[in-house]
């Protein structure tokens, strides 16, 4: 069935320090794909996401591009923030009516 | 413009009652959706409604669980029996139609439920 891989955590950063958090999913249909962030205290929030193949998505300076060759969606982002210690979940969906199967997200912590 | 909202935040029951929570949907948005997050977890699907009706409850993990959209905008996720293992928080999502690989849920807070 459909699965998503997050690489395991915890990460700890100092803050300007680069990131990049592993994601691969199993390559079933033609799926979406997204990184969702869950701020402390906070609800799930769409960070990025990509459509298809060779897309990239980004936002407040993460990037992620889907990669179909190698099933990835990893997260990069050049310079992290404290405002950036958070939850990190990727997640696919089925195509066929948009429910979503997330990994089993990444606590990313930066320190000053 | 309001989010997702679900009440309550927090839900403390005993073993064996019966709880029900409450997702009021962004407005306009035709699909919900209900997951469940462990602690440590990502969130678990249980159901999907389309409109009024249930498109997909593939993911509900059993007979105790069920849940109603009856106008199509407000759900409620019933447990009857509670056990345990039901402690976790329950998410609600909507999105505009559910309908294409583009569409995107935006999440309410979640309740939080505690079974003693």
């Amino acid at each position: 069935g459909d699965s998503v891989t997050q690489m395991e955590g915890p990460v700890t950063l100092s803050e300007e320090a680069f990131l990049t958090i592993n994601c691969t999913y199993t390559a079933t249909g033609y799926p979406s794909l997204f990184w969702y962030v869950q701020y402390p205290g906070e609800g799930l929030q769409l960070l990025l996401k990509a459509t298809k193949a060779d897309d990239k998505g980004s936002n407040k300076g993460f990037e992620a591009t889907y990669r179909k060759e190698t099933t990835s969606f990893h997260l990069e982002k050049g310079s992290v923030q404290v405002s950036d210690s958070a939850v990190y979940f990727c997640a696919r969906n089925t195509g066929a009516n948009s429910k979503l199967t997330f990994g089993k997200g990444i606590t990313l912590s930066v320190r000053p | 413009g309001a989010g997702v909202s679900q009440t309550p935040s927090n839900k403390v029951t005993e073993k064996g009652k019966y709880v029900e929570l409450r997702c009021d949907p962004i407005s306009g948005h035709t699909a919900l959706y209900w997951y469940r997050q462990s602690l440590g977890q990502g969130p678990e699907f249980l159901i999907y409604f389309q409109g009024t009706g249930a498109a997909d409850d593939s993911g509900l993990p059993n007979d105790r669980f069920f849940a109603v959209r009856p106008e199509g905008s407000v759900s409620t996720l019933k447990i009857q029996r509670t056990e345990r293992g039901d402690s976790a928080v329950y998410l609600c999502a909507s999105s505009r139609d559910g309908l294409g690989s583009t569409d995107t849920q935006y999440f309410g807070p979640g309740t939080r439920l505690t079974v003693l």
